[in-house]
């Protein structure tokens, strides 16, 4: 299966730690883009990456959040010092022209 | 106010029965897309509209996107158990570079499927 993957699949974490998440999108797709889901809510965008660069983050990306995809192929959402409000799903895509693929995810728990 | 409203929020359809999602906007959608989530996974790809008046089908769904651009419908015949989910929309809101914008979503509309 060559679909965009996400690593952890789940993680619970204590409040004040730090994070990390991994994304490998569809090897094909420069672009890349992260979206954070909570319950009963449709995903929310938080930052989009062509390539290397971070073209734009969203205002939801608070400076406790810091992404990355220094080659252009896998990136990293960081969140440092991490809330109870910071538990969702955390979701990232990869697209072409005519489609944008979603992983699995990773669900954060902050305890 | 949500820039792209789905209704209804929830459905319960017996299984065999046709049902349709709509998905509104006050805004022009420039790229709309149709995904299928089950809980606690990840959005699986269903369709993308781009042109006003466009229609695709996959199997026994189909979606349509209106000729004025601003809402779109996602039509199952005769439904079964394997429907069931959340359906989402999302929508490019800005014109621009195909396929490169950031993805504005309703808020789900979740699907039962009745034996």
């Amino acid at each position: 299966d060559t679909g965009v993957s996400q690593d952890p699949r789940h993680k619970i974490t204590k409040r004040g730690q730090n994070v990390t998440f991994r994304c490998d999108p569809i090897s094909e797709h420069n672009r890349l883009y992260w979206y954070r889901q909570t319950l009963g809510q449709g995903p929310e965008f938080l930052t989009y990456f062509q390539n290397e660069a971070q073209l734009e983050k969203s205002r939801l990306l608070s400076d406790r959040f810091s992404a990355e995809r220094p080659k252009g192929s896998f990136s990293t959402l960081e969140i440092q010092r991490t809330e109870q409000g910071d538990s969702a799903m955390y979701l990232c895509a990869s697209s072409s022209r005519d489609a944008r693929y979603f992983g699995p995810g990773t669900r954060l728990l902050v305890l | 106010s949500q820039e792209l409203e789905q209704s209804p929020q929830s459905l319960i359809v017996q299984e065999g029965k046709n049902l349709t999602i709509n998905c509104t906007s006050s805004k022009t959608l420039y790229g709309l897309y149709w995904y299928k989530q089950k809980y606690g996974e990840g959005l699986i790809f269903l369709m993308m509209l781009q042109k006003g008046g466009e229609e695709k089908s996959h199997e026994k769904i189909t979606a349509k996107l209106d000729e004025k651009k601003q809402q779109s419908s996602l039509h199952i015949t005769a439904s079964q158990p394997s429907h069931a989910g959340i359906y989402l929309c999302g929508a490019d809101m800005n014109a621009g570079a195909q396929g490169a914008q950031k993805l504005v979503f309703g808020q789900g509309t979740r699907l039962t499927i009745n034996p």
